[in-house]
């Protein structure tokens, strides 16, 4: 398997431009994480889904973000308008239920100036 | 709720010394515990999990992370360094089922760096 895939890797964008970050899970998994991670918050779940379905969308930090899980292949985080303190790597990840193992993604890298 | 603290943002060792990092966890559930490992400009990736079996644990490279209930502790060890050791790990804790199900949460990383 290729594992998670992670489109772009890198984004360079200028403030209160769209972006918008994709994901292909492992096939097969069926929940898929949005995190963000900068130097100072560590770590963020930002939103999971569960087979396609958001299930806790809390860590999402406001309305200018959204994520949107259309099938069990693909996944879009977007940040309208984006700002620069919205710069940081974003990560993917997948898990099968019975396992409770996430594989992450790359990241994509987002600087927004 | 849960939470995770990882005791030392940096540890320096020398190659072929042990290698001790610190994680100690709080859960309101029996819990899931995980330690993943990134090196630069890369993912996450599974270094060993908890899940309420042996509570000695192995992983991959060497390493191995003994659950600790009393303790609340989960610390990663590994006898000798090796220099490709170098990298940032992250300890983690999910609840064993229910609403926290695969809901992971991560402590604030400890970067590992290794001297020849």
């Amino acid at each position: 398997d290729a594992g998670v895939i992670q489109s772009p890797r890198h984004e360079v964008t200028e403030m209160g431009q769209e972006v918008t970050l994709r994901c292909k899970p492992i096939s097969g998994h069926d929940y898929l994480f949005w995190y963000r991670q900068t130097m100072m918050r560590g770590l963020e779940l930002l939103i999971y889904f569960n087979n396609n379905v958001p299930i806790d969308d809390s860590g999402m930090p406001e309305d200018r973000f959204s994520a949107k899980m259309p099938n069990a292949s693909f996944s879009t985080l977007k940040i309208q308008p984006s700002e620069p303190r919205d710069s940081a790597v974003y990560f993917c990840a997948s898990s099968f239920w019975e396992q409770e193992t996430q594989y992450f993604g790359p990241g994509t890298r987002l600087l927004v100036l | 709720a849960q939470s995770v603290t990882q005791l030392g943002s940096h540890v320096s060792v020398s190659e072929g010394a042990l290698v001790l990092l610190r994680c100690n966890y709080s859960s309101s559930v029996p819990p899931y515990l995980f330690w993943y490992v990134q090196y630069p400009n890369q993912g996450l990736q599974l270094l060993l999990k908890y899940t309420s079996a042996a509570t000695l644990v192995k992983g991959i490279n060497g390493f191995e992370a003994e659950f600790k209930k009393s303790e609340t502790s989960f610390h990663l060890t590994k006898p000798s360094a090796h220099m490709s050791d170098a990298a940032e790990y992250f300890c983690a804790v999910s609840g064993a089922g229910g609403t926290s199900y695969g809901k992971l949460t991560f402590g604030q990383g400890t970067i590992l760096t290794v001297h020849p």
